[in-house]
């Protein structure tokens, strides 16, 4: 079955640091794969996702790149602000889509003036 | 994009009640879904519900315990039975379409 490994957190920077978030997963098929993301007392919003191989995802200065021959969608951002401070789920979707999505355990950050 | 409502957003429950969840999305959707995502861990899908059938259950969950109710394509509910403090979580709605998922803000339910 579909499975995702998250790294694990909690992860405690300072702001402008650089940000790496792990993620590698297994799957049949070809899954379409996404990182969500939970602020404090909110519900998930999704952050960015890649539909196929080598797709790059970004959003609000985040990146992450389907790597198939590593299996892994590593999230990134070069300079992390106090407002980054949440709680980060990579997941992925069944059959290239977002449904019957598999959620990592999350990785909850904290950014510090 | 689909916007999901979902109330209440918190609760504080005696153990033995039962609390009824409602998610109500502003597009006509087939399936919903319901997540349960326990302090500091991930969310487990509970169950998927369609509109004019029985909602289908995950392992480790039944419908003693979590019935769902689906009475048209853009509303449904949760009940939490019966409940003990192990059910204290964030509860979650959720609609997908083929390239993204949208989620409730959720209800965190605490039982005492």
């Amino acid at each position: 079955g579909n499975s995702v490994t998250q790294m694990e957190g909690p992860v405690t920077l300072s702001e402008e640091a650089f940000l790496t978030i792990n993620c590698t997963y297994t799957a049949t098929g070809y899954p379409s794969l996404f990182w969500y993301v939970q602020y404090p007392g909110e519900g998930l919003q999704l952050l960015l996702k890649a539909t196929k191989a080598d797709d790059k995802g970004s959003n609000k200065g985040f990146e992450a790149t389907y790597r198939k021959e590593t299996t892994s969608f590593h999230l990134e951002k070069g300079s992390v602000q106090v407002s980054d401070s949440a709680v980060y789920f990579c997941a992925l979707g069944s059959y290239g889509s977002a449904r019957q999505l598999t959620f990592g355990s999350g990785t909850q950050l904290t950014v510090l003036p | 994009s689909a916007v999901i409502s979902q109330k209440p957003s918190r609760d504080i429950c005696q153990r033995g009640t039962s609390l009824t969840i409602q998610c109500q999305v502003d597009s006509q959707v087939t399936m919903m879904f319901w997540y349960r995502q326990q302090p500091g861990q991930s969310l487990t899908l509970i169950a998927t519900a369609n509109q004019g059938s029985e909602a289908t259950y995950e392992s480790g969950f039944v419908i003693d315990k979590f019935p769902i109710s689906r009475p048209n394509l853009t509303f449904s509910t949760l009940t939490v039975s019966n409940m003990s403090p192990e059910d204290s979580s964030i509860y979650l709605c959720s609609v997908e379409t083929e390239t993204e998922a949208f989620f409730g803000q959720g209800t965190r339910l605490t039982v005492v």
